[in-house]
């Protein structure tokens, strides 16, 4: 079974200053690979996903990630870190098509503060 | 426009009592699923539905049930049977079930007194 690690559980970053969350994930093959970012007491947006192809993937708000097969890795990143971003951040994993749902597994959650 | 309504936002009801959540999406999904979020725990799949009148157990299905006899809807019930459902529960829908993207709405938090 696939599984998500999101090893910080809460990082503080002053705003202006770059951003690197991590997400290491465990799956056999290639898997589907996302970022949400949630509000408090929100709902969950989709941030950026990676599929196939590039392997640095450009999300919205200025957010981008890098897949990085041998380290079975997914990071997201920001240069510049605005104070809007202060939320919480959900890797998620999910199986290619077996013809089967589409059952995605989250890690656990990394909280962005930001200070001004 | 376009997207997946939850209501109510927040939800009391006393210990033994069942309650409903609802879940009505306008994106013309075809599959549904419900998640429950705790602190600390990330989310965690309770149902899921493909298509109309067919739905699977999730990873911690004991103490709920769902239907699904609209596509455009996807209620879940909290039973008696539910040892903690005292939590934040969220539901999602995506385009096919070849295609994991998902969608959620805006959430219910849900306390049992």
């Amino acid at each position: 079974a696939q599984s998500v690690t999101q090893p910080d559980i809460h990082i503080t970053v002053s705003e202006g200053a770059s951003l690197e969350l991590r997400c290491n994930y465990s799956y056999g093959a290639t898997p589907y690979l996302f970022w949400y970012v949630q509000s408090p007491g929100q709902g969950l947006q989709l941030l950026l996903k990676y599929f196939s192809g590039d392997t640095l993937v450009q999300g919205i708000k200025g957010f981008e990630a890098e897949f990085k097969r041998s380290q079975s890795s997914f990071n997201l990143r920001k240069p510049s870190v605005h104070w809007s971003d202060a939320a919480e951040y959900f890797c998620a994993v999910g199986k290619p098509n077996t013809g089967t749902a589409s059952k995605l597994t989250f890690g656990t959650g990394t909280r962005l503060q930001v200070t001004l | 426009d376009g997207g997946i309504t939850q209501s109510p936002k927040y939800l009391f009801r006393k210990e033994g009592q069942n309650v409903t959540l609802s879940c009505e999406q306008n994106l013309n999904h075809d599959a549904m699923y419900w998640y429950r979020q705790d602190p600390g725990q990330g989310l965690r799949l309770i149902y899921y539905s493909q298509i109309v009148n067919d739905f699977q157990k999730g990873d911690i299905a004991e103490g709920y049930s769902v239907s699904r006899e609209k596509k455009e809807s996807f209620p879940l019930t909290v039973t008696s049977a539910q040892k903690n459902p005292t939590a934040f529960y969220l539901c999602a829908s995506s385009p096919s079930r070849s295609y994991n993207e998902q969608f959620f709405g805006p959430g219910t938090r849900l306390t049992v007194l």
